[in-house]
């Protein structure tokens, strides 16, 4: 069965503080990794990874991916309590064809407390 | 079982049609909502119900209207499908407003 397990389920963090959040996946057929950042509506999309060792970064916060050990991390670096939010993973592997699956973690709760 | 499930999986269909995407969960969450997600994976909030009623209508055209018939679904009707139209839409559902679940995804391709 495929699945995606992210890890920690929450954290509290104060500001400054950096963080790691997990993101390990079994699936068939891996196409890609995406983070996304979830506050009071819609996911932000924040990182697509296709390729291992290659870090993506943009401000604060970077990616990497191991596709040998079947995982991602997302660290956040001087966090601050615009950070809180619920950061999702979800992992895009196609049966084949036209087909289309993606599959989404349960998600990290972040809270970052003045 | 499966929590938050979308039907159909893949959707193709010619201009002009109206199709429906259905959505069901399990986990007695209280919000439900339909994302749609663009070629660049972008993810956009369409609408969200709370027990059966309207919270979120972002700027949809009002050829989608969703429909609610009680709280553990929602469905997706979409009327005069338009080539734009053409995306993956996912329904997910969620308690207290975070830890949402997702269902897997409707691609719906528009030709």
């Amino acid at each position: 069965e495929d699945k995606v397990v992210q890890s920690p389920l929450s954290l509290v963090v104060h500001e400054g503080d950096t963080v790691t959040l997990n993101c390990s996946y079994e699936v068939t057929n891996f196409r890609s990794l995406l983070w996304y950042k979830q506050e009071k509506k819609a996911p932000t999309f924040l990182f697509m990874l296709t390729s291992s060792g290659i870090e993506k970064k943009s401000g604060r916060l970077s990616s990497i991916l191991d596709k040998k050990e079947l995982f991602s991390i997302l660290n956040i670096t001087a966090t601050q309590t615009g950070d809180s939010a619920i950061y999702l993973c979800a992992v895009e592997h196609p049966p084949g064809g036209s087909n289309y699956k993606l599959t989404f973690g349960k998600g990290t709760l972040l809270t970052v407390n003045p | 079982d499966t929590a938050v499930s979308q039907t159909p999986k893949y959707l193709v269909t010619q201009m002009g049609n109206d199709k429906s995407i259905k959505c069901e969960q399990n986990l007695g969450h209280d919000t439900m909502y339909w994302y749609k997600q663009d070629s660049k994976k972008f993810l956009k909030i369409m609408f969200s119900y709370n027990n059966k009623e309207l919270i979120i209508n972002e700027t949809v055209p009002n050829r989608f209207s969703p429909k609610s018939p009680d709280k553990a679904h929602l469905n997706l009707h979409i009327n005069s499908l338009e080539l734009g139209d053409s995306a993956v839409y996912f329904c997910a559902s969620s308690q207290f407003n975070w830890g949402a679940f997702f269902g897997q995804g409707t691609r719906l391709t528009v030709v």
